[in-house]
C-alpha cells in the first residue's frame, strides 16, 4: 500500500545551519508531494508542494523537489532559523484523495 | 476569510463515554476528512467525507462514525471510548478539483481519555 517514510528525529542545529530532512514514498501512480510544519499546539500547515516529478516545491527558504528515480521528496533549507523550530511531516495524496503522513521530524534550532 | 474550524478544543472522558466532535470547513470547500494524530506521531486518516457521501475509510473500528451535512460541516463520534482513542483529532477541508489539492487543517481537538 501507499506510505511515506521519513527520517526519524529529533534534530538540533545552530542557527544559520543546512537543514536535510529525508523522506521516501511508496504508491501506485503518481501522487501529489507535500511538506506540512506543525508549530506546538497547533494544527498541520502547509509549507510547499509538489504535483508531478522534477517539479520542485519551495517555500519561506525551504525546498523540496520531487524526484520520481528515487520515490523520494527530501525538505532542505539552506540556512535555518530559531523560529523554525517545529515538526515537520512528509505526505503524499494517493488515488481517491486520501492523504498519508510520514512520523513526523522535530527540528530544534538553537541560537 | 475564516479558516476550518473545530470544536471543542479540549476535552477529558472517561472509558466507555460518547464523544462528538465538530469541524466547519472553509467556504467553498466540499471535502472534509478527519485525522487522528497520536503524541509523537504522524496523523492517521479516519475518514473522508465529499458532496455528503464517506468517500474513504481507514483501519478504524466501528465505534468511529461520522457525517457530513448540508453545509458541508461535519460531525466525527466515537463511541465506547477506550484508553488509547485518547489523541489529538484533526478535521481537514479541501477541494478535491483544484490541482495540488492540499488539505487544509483545523487546531484539533485534543481528546483525553481517563
Amino acid at each position: 500500500g501507499d506510505s511515506v517514510t521519513q527520517m526519524e528525529g529529533p534534530v538540533t542545529l545552530s542557527e544559520e545551519a543546512f537543514l536535510t530532512i529525508n523522506c521516501t514514498y511508496t504508491a501506485t501512480g503518481y501522487p501529489s508531494l507535500f511538506w506540512y510544519v506543525q508549530y506546538p499546539g497547533e494544527g498541520l500547515q502547509l509549507l510547499l508542494k509538489a504535483t508531478k516529478a522534477d517539479d520542485k516545491g519551495s517555500n519561506k527558504g525551504f525546498e523540496a523537489t520531487y524526484r520520481k528515480e528515487t520515490t523520494s521528496f527530501h525538505l532542505e533549507k539552506g540556512s535555518v532559523q530559531v523560529s523554525d523550530s517545529a515538526v515537520y511531516f512528509c505526505a503524499l495524496r494517493a488515488a481517491g484523495n486520501q492523504f498519508y503522513f510520514g512520523t513526523g521530524t522535530s527540528l530544534t534550532v538553537i541560537p | 476569510d475564516a479558516g476550518v474550524t473545530q470544536s471543542p478544543t479540549h476535552l477529558i472522558k472517561t472509558r466507555g463515554q460518547h464523544v462528538t466532535l465538530r469541524c466547519s470547513p472553509i467556504s467553498g470547500h466540499k471535502s472534509v476528512s478527519w485525522y487522528q494524530q497520536v503524541l509523537g506521531q504522524g496523523p492517521q486518516f479516519i475518514f473522508q467525507y465529499y458532496e455528503k457521501e464517506e468517500r474513504g475509510r481507514g483501519n478504524f473500528p466501528d465505534r468511529f462514525s461520522a457525517r457530513q451535512f448540508p453545509n458541508y460541516s461535519s460531525e466525527l463520534n466515537v463511541n465506547a471510548l477506550l484508553l488509547g482513542d485518547s489523541a489529538l483529532y484533526l478535521c481537514a477541508s479541501s477541494n478535491p478539483g483544484l490541482a495540488g489539492g492540499e488539505l487544509f487543517f483545523g487546531e484539533g481537538s485534543r481528546l483525553t481519555v481517563l
